[in-house]
């Protein structure tokens, strides 16, 4: 079985400060993770996907997750965050191996303030 | 463009009625699905399909129906339209490499109110 947990359903940052959003994950086999990002009234859109290559994963607009195996963690963070980072934020866990079926978090309502 | 196609993008039903929401995707992609998205609820699945002729229920299956008949289109089809299905609902494909799904592209949404 497979589950993932995100630890915030909001966090509030300023523009410009660092912006963290935490995902831990269960699963009995190598998973593949992904963060999407939802702005308002839209659809959701990759951010980065960790699929067993390197540990640290790049996305895109500046965001990055490392793959922590011992915490079974999976964090998103930006080292400055812009007003248009204003949004929803969903952590994504599939199995390898037969199942495609991914397992969203709840998501994290990301806002930022001038 | 490729992607991921939903249409409508809105719609109103009246209780007891049925209709299709079309899914269509150009990418060659193995595995599709659908959800719905309430507030506070995150996303749920729906119904999935891992190849044309393949369908399989996902966490929340009753009510809805869905075929796989090409590897480009997979419709949802509401048998009897009830309020509690009002919701935004997604199409998502994800082509699958050496067991591992490489990101899933979704729709825009198709927001349904059902009255």
């Amino acid at each position: 079985a497979q589950s993932v947990t995100q630890l915030d359903s909001h966090v509030s940052v300023s523009e410009g400060t660092p912006v963290l959003l935490r995902c831990n994950y269960s699963s009995s086999y190598s998973p593949s993770l992904f963060w999407y990002v939802q702005h308002p009234n839209k659809g959701l859109q990759l951010l980065l996907k960790y699929t067993s290559a390197a540990t640290l994963v790049k996305g895109i607009n500046g965001f990055e997750a490392e793959f922590k195996k011992s915490e079974t963690s999976f964090h998103l963070t930006k080292p400055s965050a812009h007003m248009s980072d204003a949004a929803e934020y969903f952590c994504v866990v599939t199995l390898s191996g037969g199942s495609y079926i991914p397992t969203f978090g709840r998501g994290t309502s990301l806002i930022v303030h001038p | 463009n490729a992607g991921v196609t939903q249409t409508p993008k809105f719609q109103v039903l009246k209780t007891g009625q049925s209709m299709t929401l079309q899914c269509a995707q150009d990418m060659n992609h193995e595995y599709m699905s659908w959800y719905r998205q309430d507030p506070g609820m995150g996303l749920r699945l729906i119904h999935y399909s891992v190849g044309a002729g393949i369908t399989d229920q996902g966490e929340v299956p009753n009510g809805y129906n869905v075929s796989r008949s090409t590897t480009e289109d997979f419709p949802l089809r509401l048998l009897s339209a009830a309020p509690s299905q009002t919701s935004v609902y997604f199409c998502a494909s994800s082509y699958v490499d050496r067991g591992r799904p490489y990101g899933y592209t979704f729709g825009s949404g198709t927001r349904l109110t059902v009255v």
